[in-house]
């Protein structure tokens, strides 16, 4: 099994651009997260999904878009990259709201 | 006030050493309590979930205190590989609002 997986590992947006970011796992857990983590900050949710066609926001939920079509798959969106979205992203899967299983991380620089 | 709060250290021990954190949270609706390590640059995984009673697994022991809301981890004979950031989580179950502390950040050194 290859766990949680996450594409890109890196990227590198300039202001204004789009992407989208993609969380795989293949454990069939119906929870899904996304964070980031900045210094000093810790990890803060900014989308979650307790199941396939389900999304709910999180603590930082503004500037970012999810959706899950697919219980396997849960996807970030930015739609207009800003400076303060420069973080890394972690996407977490778990199978019924408790221990959670993180993938690599994404790390994002926005110029 | 930060929801999870802990010392961010660093702390520098040597081989051997007993170290202990805390770590206190300030929603008492939350329900469920875990201890994640993370290691510089890698994805946070669990170290262990923290029970009522208190729980233990090896050289590590775990504590809360419901009534303070405060949560321990002890570490004891720290090893080199015992080198990370110690995260602290606490989760309210109804409305799946799981909050991370920031971490604290221990070195065992030889």
């Amino acid at each position: 099994n290859a766990g949680v997986t996450q594409t890109p590992k890196f990227r590198v947006l300039k202001t204004g651009q789009s992407m989208t970011l993609l969380c795989a796992q293949d454990m069939n857990h119906e929870y899904m997260y996304w964070y980031r983590q900045d210094p000093g900050m810790g990890l803060r949710l900014i989308h979650y999904s307790v199941g396939e066609g389900t999304t709910a926001k999180g603590e930082v939920p503004d500037g970012y878009n999810v959706s899950r079509l697919k219980k396997q798959n849960f996807l970030l969106g930015l739609e207009s990259a800003a400076p303060s979205q420069t973080s890394v992203y972690f996407c977490a899967s778990s199978p019924g709201g408790d221990e959670q299983f993180f993938g690599p991380g994404t790390r994002l620089t926005v110029l | 006030r930060k929801e999870v709060e802990q010392d961010p250290g660093p702390f520098n021990v040597p081989e051997g050493a007993t170290v202990a954190f805390n770590c206190t949270y300030s929603n008492s609706a939350s329900q469920s309590f875990f201890w994640y390590r993370q290691d510089c640059r890698k994805e946070p995984k669990l170290l262990m979930s923290v029970y009522s009673s208190g729980n233990e697994d090896g050289r590590f022991t775990a504590q809360l205190n419901r009534a303070s809301q405060y949560i321990s981890l002890l570490i004891r004979d720290s090893k080199l590989s015992d080198s990370a950031t110690y995260l602290c989580v606490v989760n309210v179950v109804s409305n799946n609002d799981m909050r991370f502390g920031a971490g604290t950040r221990l070195t065992v050194k030889p």
